[in-house]
């Protein structure tokens, strides 16, 4: 069955510290794969896509993610965080039907 | 305004009661959907829609109804709300296979 992984619920990161949150999916073709973000009390936003090519795709915002097709993860990274980063982060698969299966997320807290 | 558009934002509503809730877009995107989230669960798929007149149900779709007959109106109705149906419900659309969704901002329904 398709499914997306994320094993953590709640991360906390220093400002100006590295961030990388995991991803697993599960689908048997070649996915489409996403990560969205979402702030307190608003829709989700796109970060970064990927479809095919280039392995390490770059985003908005300074976010970027590497598909590793070997370890069925596209986990998402950012340099040094702000404290605006702060927000709940879902990864998403694309499945050739249409639609999105969503990871349940994990929340980003910042301390400064 | 381009984009896509849930309403109500807000609705309390009582348990039985028939309410819906509604979406749409000015893309003319081919796909929509209706998502759920609750805490500890993430999205969940309720019903999506390929086009006009093409609806198949998500992961949860027990106790709610869809219909498409426009390309731009997804409406998401609850025949008869129950408790366990409280949550947000977030409304999707994107054009062809392999694109990215765009979001609503969501409505927060609570049945009493």
């Amino acid at each position: 069955a398709q499914s997306v992984t994320q094993p953590d619920i709640h991360i906390t990161v220093s400002e100006g510290a590295s961030l990388e949150l995991r991803c697993n999916y599960s689908y048997g073709a070649t996915p489409y794969l996403f990560w969205y973000v979402q702030s307190p009390g608003q829709g989700l936003q796109l970060l970064l896509k990927y479809f095919s090519g280039d392995t390490l795709v770059q985003g908005i915002k300074g976010f970027e993610a590497e598909f590793k097709r070997s370890q069925s993860s596209f986990n998402l990274r950012k340099p040094s965080v702000h404290w605006s980063d702060a927000a709940e982060y879902f990864c998403a698969v694309g499945t050739r039907q249409g639609n999105l299966i969503f990871g349940k997320g994990t929340k980003l807290s910042v301390k400064p | 305004d381009a984009g896509i558009t849930q309403s109500p934002r807000y609705k309390i509503t009582e348990t039985g009661r028939q309410v819906t809730l509604m979406c749409h877009q000015t893309w003319s995107h081919s796909y929509m959907f209706w998502y759920r989230q609750d805490l500890g669960h993430g999205l969940r798929l309720i019903y999506y829609s390929a086009a006009a007149d093409i609806t198949d149900k998500g992961e949860v779709p027990d106790g709610y109804v869809v219909s498409r007959s426009k390309t731009e109106n997804f409406p998401l109705t609850l025949e008869s709300a129950t408790r366990s149906q409280t949550s947000v419900y977030f409304c999707a659309s994107k054009g062809r296979e392999g694109t990215e969704a765009f979001f609503g901002q969501g409505t927060r329904l609570t049945v009493v």
